[in-house]
């Protein structure tokens, strides 16, 4: 069956612009995350979401990350006036429920560059 | 707060040699253990995890874990490499408890020479 979708592979952008990146998670999936990954940082937990609700938004970096989603399904990662700091993958991932013994399913993220 | 220590950033091996990607936690709550690999432009794959029960886990292609409570470890190995080995290999804990955010190690980058 279909894995996690995200959309852009690739986006590059000026400093200053707004970018939107998408996840479709596996179908029937309740549990939704985001990370990132950068060179210095590694793989840092930014959101996670369980339907449409975001119980946990502990590790978005700043008030110029936002992200949502609607009917149990896609979600999107908004980053407003971005940074070159923000260059990184952004990878999502779903799982079936909440539980922490529940395996998530990544997808092949969004490489987002900065200029 | 719980961590994640890689003790090796890379491992060089040669075709058809064992290999151990070393893996500790710390965590004053219990927790579920994970390994992820990571291929050049992917994401992660499951490779294998520990809930609980036996403490010797096997993954997919050929790997298996072990888990060691008390010395808080968590050690990938698998007894022949092949050159498709050749990746980024995560550890990760999640809260037994909570939900399954991911709490990820810094990543052991395995690299398999003819």
């Amino acid at each position: 069956g279909a894995g996690v979708s995200q959309s852009p592979s690739n986006k590059v952008t000026e400093k200053g612009k707004d970018v939107e990146l998408r996840c479709d998670p596996i179908s029937g999936h309740t549990a939704l995350y985001w990370y990132r990954q950068s060179l210095g940082q590694g793989l840092e937990f930014l959101i996670y979401f369980q339907g449409n609700s975001a119980p946990d938004k502990s590790g978005l970096p700043s008030d110029r990350f936002s992200a949502e989603r609607t009917g149990g399904s896609v979600s999107t990662l908004t980053i407003q006036r971005t940074q070159q700091e923000d260059s990184a993958v952004y990878l999502c991932a779903s799982s079936l429920g909440t539980g922490g013994n529940q395996p998530q399913h990544f997808g092949d993220g969004t490489r987002l560059s900065i200029l | 707060a719980q961590s994640v220590t890689q003790l090796d950033s890379q491992v060089p091996v040669f075709e058809e040699a064992p290999v151990e990607l070393r893996c500790n936690y710390s965590s004053s709550v219990s927790v579920y253990l994970f390994w992820y690999v990571q291929y050049p432009n992917q994401g992660l794959q499951l490779l294998l995890k520990y809930l609980s029960g036996s403490t010797l886990v096997k993954g997919i292609n050929g790997f298996e874990a072990e888990f060691n409570k008390s010395q808080t470890s968590f050690h990938l190995r698998k007894p022949s490499v092949h050159i498709s080995d050749t990746a980024e290999y995560f550890c990760a804990v999640s809260l037994s408890g909570g939900y399954n955010k991911l709490i990820f190690g810094a990543g052991t980058r395995l690299a398999v020479h003819p």
